[in-house]
């Protein structure tokens, strides 16, 4: 498969627990989003990691959320002590340097904290 | 604080209808507007805007900014139920790593 691809798909997870998520980028993209998208809302940014520069945290609402990318593959975004208004999708995308509007996204995956 | 506001917040259309969708937005050092269509969970890339007044176009679907009022429209003619989607309007500003969206406009399309 040659697309952004994210696990899991859907999470459920329980107040107070720590939740990690995981982004494949496309092969080559050096680029990679994490976004937030709560129910009836538009996408939140959230963090943004290009090649081996310092990352873009300015979008991560709190310091319960972090993100590591290991060089130019898997991201994995960790939400700690899990809160109700977690609950949302995350989206990861990826894209070539310079083309940040071409971004090509993944499935999401679907938190609920009960 | 960069902001994009679309309009309508849902549309309920028949199908062969015309709809227009509408998005402003107040974003420092404007680089480009781009539009994405929502299906399910990943957005897809429909449109990238850069000048105002040239019209881009794929299809059925059609797209024009202008810099001067700060907006965009997305055309959708001769809808089909399978434009039935979320429309995501999104600028690039100051920041080249981060897009601002917009809540999007929930279209849907019946027989």
């Amino acid at each position: 498969g040659a697309g952004v691809s994210q696990s899991p798909s859907n999470k459920v997870t329980e107040k107070g627990k720590d939740v990690e998520l995981r982004c494949d980028p496309i092969s080559g993209h050096t680029a990679l989003y994490w976004y937030r998208q709560r129910l009836g809302q538009g996408l939140e940014f959230l963090i943004y990691f290009q090649g081996n520069s310092a990352p873009d945290k300015s979008g991560l609402p709190s310091d319960r959320f972090s993100a590591e990318r290991t060089g130019e593959s898997v991201s994995t975004l960790t939400i700690q002590r899990t809160q109700q208004e977690d609950s949302a999708v995350y989206l990861c995308a990826s894209s070539l340097i310079g083309q940040t509007y071409e971004q090509y996204f993944g499935p999401g995956t679907r938190l609920t904290v009960t | 604080e960069d902001k994009v506001v679309q309009s309508p917040l849902s549309l309920v259309v028949h199908e062969g209808d015309t709809v227009t969708l509408n998005c402003s937005y107040e974003v420092t050092n404007f680089r480009s507007l781009l539009w994405y269509k929502q299906e399910k969970k990943a957005p897809t890339f429909l449109f990238m805007l850069t000048s105002s007044g040239i019209e881009k176009k794929s299809g059925r679907l059609s797209s024009i900014l202008d810099k001067k009022e700060l907006f965009s429209i997305l055309n959708i003619t001769a809808t089909q139920t399978g434009d039935s989607a979320i429309y995501l309007c999104a600028a690039q500003g100051n920041t080249a790593s981060k897009l601002t969206f917009g809540t999007g406009t929930r279209l849907q399309v019946t027989l």
